[in-house]
């Protein structure tokens, strides 16, 4: 069956750390493949997106992905962290099935930032 | 639009009772979507519309939930005899077409059924 794996429930990090938050998937074929951001309150926004091409993906807010097709992941990095970053994050797949796209998200991972 | 709007942005209701929900999709996007999350959850897809073809319902839980959209524009999800369970934020989305186009996503109406 597809599914999307976020095995990390909760991370806590120090502002100025690294991050790094995991996504695998399980499909035959490469997927679209998203993450998202959702803040308190607020909806979800598109942080990057991967359809094809170059493996390493920029996105908004400092943030990049790579795809590892050998390992079905597409795991989500932020060099630095800020206390602003602190939310729940989404990795999301969309295969193709039956000539619609719908989107499968994984359980999400919440991030705290620890001053 | 600016950005796709739901409304009510919270609703409380008694068991049994009916509820609607509301969404408003950014203009020229033909494509909606409807998600359910529970708390501490994943979204959970429900329904998804794209332009005058048939919906895809495959993802609503039961026959109490429904939902309609006229045309490109504004859709609403209708749950019937509401249960304790249905509880949950539920959010809409919209995107240009269903082609794997980024989904822009409304804030959600959080509906608590007592």
């Amino acid at each position: 069956a597809q599914s999307v794996t976020q095995p990390d429930i909760h991370i806590t990090v120090s502002e100025g750390a690294s991050l790094e938050l995991r996504c695998n998937y399980s499909y035959g074929a490469t997927p679209y493949l998203f993450w998202y951001v959702q803040s308190p309150g607020q909806g979800l926004q598109l942080l990057l997106k991967y359809f094809s091409g170059d493996t390493l993906v920029q996105g908004i807010k400092g943030f990049e992905a790579e795809f590892k097709r050998s390992q079905s992941s597409f795991n989500l990095r932020k060099p630095s962290v800020h206390w602003s970053d602190a939310a729940e994050y989404f990795c999301a797949v969309a295969p193709f099935t039956s000539g619609t796209y719908k989107y499968i998200f994984g359980t999400g991972t919440r991030l705290k930032v620890l001053a | 639009g600016a950005g796709v709007s739901q409304s009510p942005s919270n609703k409380v209701t008694e068991k049994g009772k009916d509820v609607e929900l509301r969404c408003d999709p950014i203009s020229g996007h033909t494509a909606l979507y409807w998600y359910r999350q529970r708390l501490g959850q994943g979204l959970e897809f429900l329904i998804y519309f794209q332009g005058n073809s048939a919906p895809d319902k495959s993802g609503l839980p039961s026959d109490r939930f429904s939902a309609e959209r006229t045309g490109e524009s504004v859709s609403t999800l209708t749950i019937q005899r509401t249960q304790q369970e249905d509880s949950a934020v539920y959010l809409c989305a919209s995107s240009l077409s269903g082609n794997a186009e980024t989904q822009y996503f409304g804030p959600g109406t959080r509906l608590l059924v007592l």
